[in-house]
């Protein structure tokens, strides 16, 4: 199994929702990835764990919180977004460092209403 | 710090002609580099890589990109663009620290019959 596995592919959510991204990969990778992607731009990171544990948040707001139960499932907790938060979430893992590349998964597209 | 500067925003090329998407570096040593392809709503997908090994590099869908030091540049290419090949590219590079992928701005290749 070579792939990252993510749902739901589309999500739309009030602003007083709750709602989670979920990710899964079976690679046995130890490092996972939140990118947020907006329209016509670059991935931007929000989120690294390795070995199931934080190593990086961007700065994200608290309005995104992730969790990583274990080390094939990442997830993305939504609360209070807004609507400049609507994009393309893309999950990532990777074997080890990132000189060795990632594979992604396709996306949740999220739209916030 | 390691940086990515993708030359073209948008390059459009007529089907069955050669595809050229540019690519330069800065970074203190050589880097890893890659290539990546997003189609149209989807995920990205790893076209191919560079890790210090053969300076030319082949990859899917009969992409290769060649890493030249005196230039600092990784240019894509492809001797003749299919419809398909129609979609965003990227040129990617590790940070210093090895912990993330940072993105160039991305190249839009626009296929004609």
């Amino acid at each position: 199994d070579t792939e990252v596995t993510q749902t739901p592919k589309h999500l739309v959510m009030g602003m007083t929702n709750k709602k989670s991204l979920k990710c899964e990969q079976h690679m046995g990778h130890r490092a996972m990835y939140w990118y947020k992607q907006k329209a016509k731009k670059p991935p931007e990171l929000m989120f690294v764990y390795s070995y199931e544990k934080l190593s990086i948040n961007e700065s994200v707001p608290s309005r995104f919180s992730p969790e990583c139960p274990n080390s094939s499932l990442l997830n993305l907790h939504l609360h209070a977004l807004q609507p400049e938060d609507s994009a393309l979430y893309l999950c990532a893992s990777s074997g080890g460092r990132a000189v060795y590349g990632y594979t992604f998964g396709s996306g949740t597209r999220l739209t916030v209403v | 710090a390691q940086s990515v500067t993708q030359l073209d925003s948008h390059v459009s090329v007529s089907e069955g002609t050669p595809v050229l998407l540019r690519c330069n570096y800065s970074s203190s040593y050589s880097p890893s580099l890659f290539w990546y392809v997003q189609h149209p709503n989807k995920g990205l997908q790893l076209l191919l890589k560079y890790t210090s090994a053969a300076t030319l590099v082949k990859g899917i869908n009969g992409f290769e990109a060649e890493f030249k030091k005196s230039e600092t540049s990784f240019h894509l290419t492809k001797p003749s663009a299919h419809m398909s090949d129609a979609a965003e590219y990227f040129c990617v590079v590790p940070n210093q620290a090895g912990t993330a992928l940072i993105f160039g701005k991305g190249t839009t290749l626009s296929v004609s019959s």
